[in-house]
């Protein structure tokens, strides 16, 4: 079974764009989270969607935002990009409630 | 207190030894704890998980022990190999909710 897929790997972006960040779950998978990962914050929670639908939200500004499709994938936005953007972020599925997390490999994001 | 402590930062063990990586928690309704390992490059995995119904659980070398009364869970990596080499994150959640706390991470480093 393939495992959690992001895309892409790496981006570079200057500040004041925005980005777009993409997650195929491990098939079967109907959550997925998405986490940021920084040398000074560790790993923090932004958001988990289920069944399309937004289930919880982290500490982090609107500018941050995501969205599931019906097949369970999902893509995280990040508007008007500030330096302090740059980071891991990483996505993660589980299959329901109550299942172990199982993480991607990250798209490392660089705003410059 | 959403804050998982941990510690220590670093930490570094002879090939054959006992690694130990402690955390504690504030928030009594987290009821289920579990270790990831993160290898360079790459996603955290999930190594070993606990919940609060029992004091220690076992798989292979690595052993979670839990003291509720205490609010603290700890890592103990048995005859640790060079390959465990890696940081080590401790997490907790409550209530089979997506959102994990993370702690601070521990680097570990096992020398020959």
């Amino acid at each position: 079974k393939a495992g959690v897929t992001q895309t892409p790997r790496y981006l570079i972006k200057t500040r004041g764009q925005q980005v777009t960040l993409s997650c195929s779950p491990i098939s079967g998978h109907r959550s997925v989270s998405w986490y940021q990962q920084t040398p000074g914050q560790g790993l923090q929670f932004l958001f988990e969607y289920f069944s399309e639908t937004q289930r919880n939200k982290g500490n982090f500004p609107g500018r941050f935002s995501g969205r599931q499709f019906s097949n369970s994938r999902s893509e995280m936005n990040v508007s008007t990009l500030e330096l302090g953007d740059s980071a891991l972020y990483l996505c993660a599925s589980r299959y329901g409630g109550q299942g172990s997390l199982h993480f991607g490999n990250g798209t490392r994001l660089t705003v410059t | 207190q959403q804050q998982v402590k941990q510690s220590p930062q670093s930490l570094i063990v002879q090939k054959g030894g006992i690694s130990i990586i402690n955390c504690a928690y504030e928030n009594t309704a987290f009821d289920y704890f579990p270790w990831y390992q993160q290898f360079p490059g790459k996603g955290p995995a999930l190594l070993i998980a606990i919940r609060p119904d029992v004091s220690e659980k076992k798989e292979g070398r690595f052993t979670i022990s839990f003291n509720k009364s205490a609010k603290q869970f700890s890592l103990h990596i048995m005859d640790s190999q060079p390959g465990d080499s890696a940081t080590y994150f401790c997490a907790a959640s409550m209530g089979g909710n997506e959102k994990l706390t993370f702690g601070t991470g521990t680097r570990l480093t096992i020398i020959p």
